[in-house]
C-alpha cells in the first residue's frame, strides 16, 4: 500500500526551465494539496484541490501552475524557474466530509541553479 | 487570516522528563487544530487532532495536546520524552468552514540523555 509518492524526490534544474513535480495517491482522496517548506517559513500552501477539475489558489501561487484531471494524481508544475523557488515540496492528501487530517508525501527537493 | 505562533524554535528536554512545545492559534470561526512531526528527509506525519469535545487530546507515540479556548492555545505534552522523540514539530489550524491548513514555523525538541 503506496498511500501518497512523489517524484522525483530530488531535482536540480536551471533557472528559466519548466519543471513538474508529480504526486499520485492511492486513497482515492478527495482533496490534495501542495506546500512548500523554507527555513523560517514553516509549510506554505501553493495550490490545493478539492476534487479532479477543481483548484483554487493557496497563499504562495505565483509561478506554479496545477491540473487535476485525475483524482490521484496532483501535479504541481514550475513554468519557469526561480532561484526564490529552490525548496522542498510536500504533496499532501485527505478524504472528504468528516476526514480531517491530511497526509503527506516524502517531499521533493528541488534546487534551482 | 487565520495563523499558528509556534513561539520556541527549540525545546531541550532531558530523557524521561515531561515536555511541552507551545502553539498558539487564530482563526475566525471554530478551530481545527493538528499537530505533526518531522523527522529528518521525511514528510509530515500525523500526531493527533482537537476537532471538538474534550480539551484533552491523545494521540500517536504518547503524546497528548490540551485545547484551551481562552488562550487560544494548543499545547503539545508527553509525561515522558525519549530520545527518539526529537524532530522537528509543527502546529497547524484551519477553520471549521475551510479548507486551508495554516502551519506553524515548526518547533525543533532535542531529548538528551
Amino acid at each position: 500500500d503506496a498511500g501518497i509518492t512523489q517524484s522525483p524526490r530530488y531535482k536540480i534544474t536551471e533557472t528559466g526551465r519548466q519543471v513538474t513535480l508529480m504526486c499520485h495517491q492511492t486513497w482515492s482522496h478527495s482533496y490534495m494539496f501542495w506546500y512548500r517548506q523554507d527555513l523560517g517559513h514553516g509549510l506554505r500552501l501553493i495550490y490545493y484541490s478539492a476534487a479532479a477539475d477543481i483548484t483554487d489558489k493557496g497563499e504562495v501561487p505565483d509561478g506554479y501552475v496545477v491540473s487535476r484531471s485525475k483524482t490521484e494524481n496532483f501535479p504541481l508544475t514550475l513554468e519557469s524557474a526561480t532561484r526564490s523557488q529552490t525548496s522542498v515540496y510536500f504533496c499532501a492528501s485527505r478524504g472528504g466530509q468528516g476526514e480531517y487530517e491530511q497526509y503527506f508525501g516524502p517531499g521533493t527537493r528541488l534546487t534551482v541553479t | 487570516a487565520q495563523s499558528v505562533a509556534q513561539p520556541e524554535d527549540q525545546v531541550n528536554v532531558a530523557e524521561g522528563n515531561p515536555l511541552t512545545v507551545k502553539c498558539t492559534y487564530s482563526v475566525s470561526g471554530n478551530p481545527y487544530l493538528f499537530w505533526y512531526v518531522q523527522y529528518p528527509n521525511r514528510g509530515l506525519q500525523f500526531l493527533l487532532k482537537y476537532i471538538t469535545g474534550d480539551n484533552l487530546v491523545k494521540g500517536s507515540y504518547g503524546f497528548e495536546a490540551e485545547f484551551n479556548k481562552s488562550q487560544t492555545s494548543f499545547h503539545l505534552k508527553k509525561p515522558s520524552a525519549l530520545v527518539s522523540d526529537s524532530a522537528l514539530y509543527f502546529c497547524a489550524v484551519r477553520d471549521s468552514g475551510g479548507n486551508k491548513l495554516t502551519f506553524g514555523t515548526g518547533t525543533q525538541l532535542k531529548v538528551e540523555l
